[in-house]
């Protein structure tokens, strides 16, 4: 098991709703990224957060946006939910932005009805 | 745009035997590749990683062979039990693209006792 928590586990919304998933770090790693998990399908890269601040996003709208906080946790904020959304998102984390050697966390699985 | 792949989508090996997972890659930029597993519920889990300019690299039980002319990845696993029975995913990562790892579809690897 890797040091990298989220919360919450599972997560059910209506398509419109906005929604807030969290993500601790495993210590001493200051990058989180964050992916999008549809069943059946490998992670697509949603964006990363270095020192407070987007370093890189994937193939993603606008409404899908982030935080990092001083202690390196972070959070992914969706708007506007669609059906399309649903899926296991998973929070990773390494120990520098350039640090392919990435830690994941058990993801919350997101239902959008 | 350039992404990962995988041969096969499942493979079913009887206990004991070696079991071989296959993927093509496109982007000959590719710095790092990386193997995870994932087991039901959980996050992806780092299992090895070549650098592009090696051939071949092994760990406990794994050994993951490159070969750049075609493009192909391999993992090999020796003496397959049961506890490695999950999805496979191979990974591509770019030097110039910080932590971003691009995911292949998956092998569901199923180990029969």
């Amino acid at each position: 098991e890797t040091g990298v928590t989220q919360s919450p586990t599972h997560l059910i919304k209506t398509r419109g709703q906005q929604v807030t998933l969290r993500c601790s770090s495993q210590s001493g790693h200051n990058t989180v990224s964050w992916y999008q998990q549809a069943l059946g399908q490998g992670p697509q890269f949603i964006f990363q957060y270095y020192r407070e601040e987007e370093n890189g996003r994937g193939n993603f709208p606008p409404r899908f946006s982030g935080l990092q906080f001083p202690n390196y946790s972070s959070e992914l904020n969706v708007n506007a939910l669609e059906l399309d959304d649903s899926a296991l998102y998973l929070c990773a984390s390494s120990f520098s932005e350039g640090a392919y050697e990435q830690y994941f966390g058990p993801g919350t699985r997101l239902t959008v009805t | 745009g350039e992404s990962v792949g995988l041969h096969l989508p499942t493979l079913s090996v009887q206990e004991g035997d070696n079991s071989i997972i296959n993927c093509a890659y496109s982007n000959s930029a590719s710095d790092y590749f990386i193997w995870y597993k994932q087991e039901s519920g959980k996050g992806p889990q780092f299992i090895i990683d070549i650098r592009s300019n090696m051939d071949k690299r092994q760990g406990q039980r794994v050994t993951v062979l490159l070969n750049k002319t075609v493009k192909h990845l391999s993992l090999q696993i020796a003496a397959t039990q049961p506890g490695d029975s999950a999805v496979y995913f191979c990974a591509e990562n770019q030097e110039t693209s910080g932590s971003r790892l691009t995911f292949g579809e998956g092998t569901q690897l199923t180990v029969n006792p």
